[in-house]
């Protein structure tokens, strides 16, 4: 079974400028979620989509938006870049029903470096 | 608000070392607790943790979950240099019997093992 595959691996881009990332989950899970890795801050929880909804944002700006195809294939969004947004971007999906425990599997992420 | 701390930030160890990595936690609503390791790129799942005083294994690695103290333990014995990683621990969220794409991480512990 393929596992999360994240596309573009690295990206370099200048303040101002705006980046789409894509995230195509495993095949069968229906959430996907996105994280921010930073040296300092460490992992944090941008967002989740389940069935094409936001079902869960993290405390960050509106800068940073996703949405959810019916393939379940995920984007997110970052616009008006600035230097601080430098940080690899993981991106984590697991089946999303149920009462269950499903653990999240992530992907290699995309590293964003902002020049 | 969810908290997740982990200790010690980082450990040098040499090979054939046994260690334990804490995880203690803050959270309203536990759901699971979740240890990932990461190396150079994506976080890969080891153990998921519900229940309190179940210790789950997979060869040298083993973890358990004490939901008194509120915390968890990973440990590992007989070191190897490719154990050489980034461990997180996480936890998940309820809300509603459904269990959303949220993981809060601790700051991970740096675990470098040296031959």
């Amino acid at each position: 079974k393929a596992g999360v595959t994240q596309t573009p691996r690295y990206l370099i881009k200048t303040r101002g400028q705006q980046v789409t990332l894509s995230c195509s989950p495993i095949s069968g899970h229906r959430s996907v979620s996105w994280y921010q890795q930073t040296p300092g801050q460490g992992l944090q929880f941008l967002f989740e989509y389940f069935s094409e909804t936001q079902r869960n944002k993290g405390n960050f700006p509106g800068r940073f938006s996703g949405r959810q195809f019916s393939n379940s294939r995920s984007e997110m969004n970052v616009s008006t870049l600035e230097l601080g947004d430098s940080a690899l971007y993981l991106c984590a999906s697991s089946l999303g029903t149920g009462a269950g425990n499903q653990p999240q599997h992530f992907g290699d992420g995309t590293r964003l470096s902002i020049l | 608000e969810d908290k997740v701390v982990q200790s010690p930030l980082s450990l040098v160890v040499h090979e054939g070392d046994t260690v334990t990595l804490n995880c203690s936690y803050e959270v309203t609503n536990f759901r699971s607790l979740l240890w990932y390791k990461q190396e150079k790129k994506a976080p890969t799942f080891l153990f998921m943790l519900t229940s309190s005083g179940i210790e789950k294994k997979s060869g040298r690695l083993s973890s358990i979950l004490d939901k008194k103290e509120l915390s968890s333990i990973l440990n590992i014995t007989a070191t190897q240099t490719g154990d050489s990683a980034i461990y997180l621990c996480a936890l998940t969220h309820t809300a509603g019997g459904t269990s959303y794409g949220k993981l809060t991480f601790g700051q991970g512990t740096i675990l470098t093992v040296h031959p």
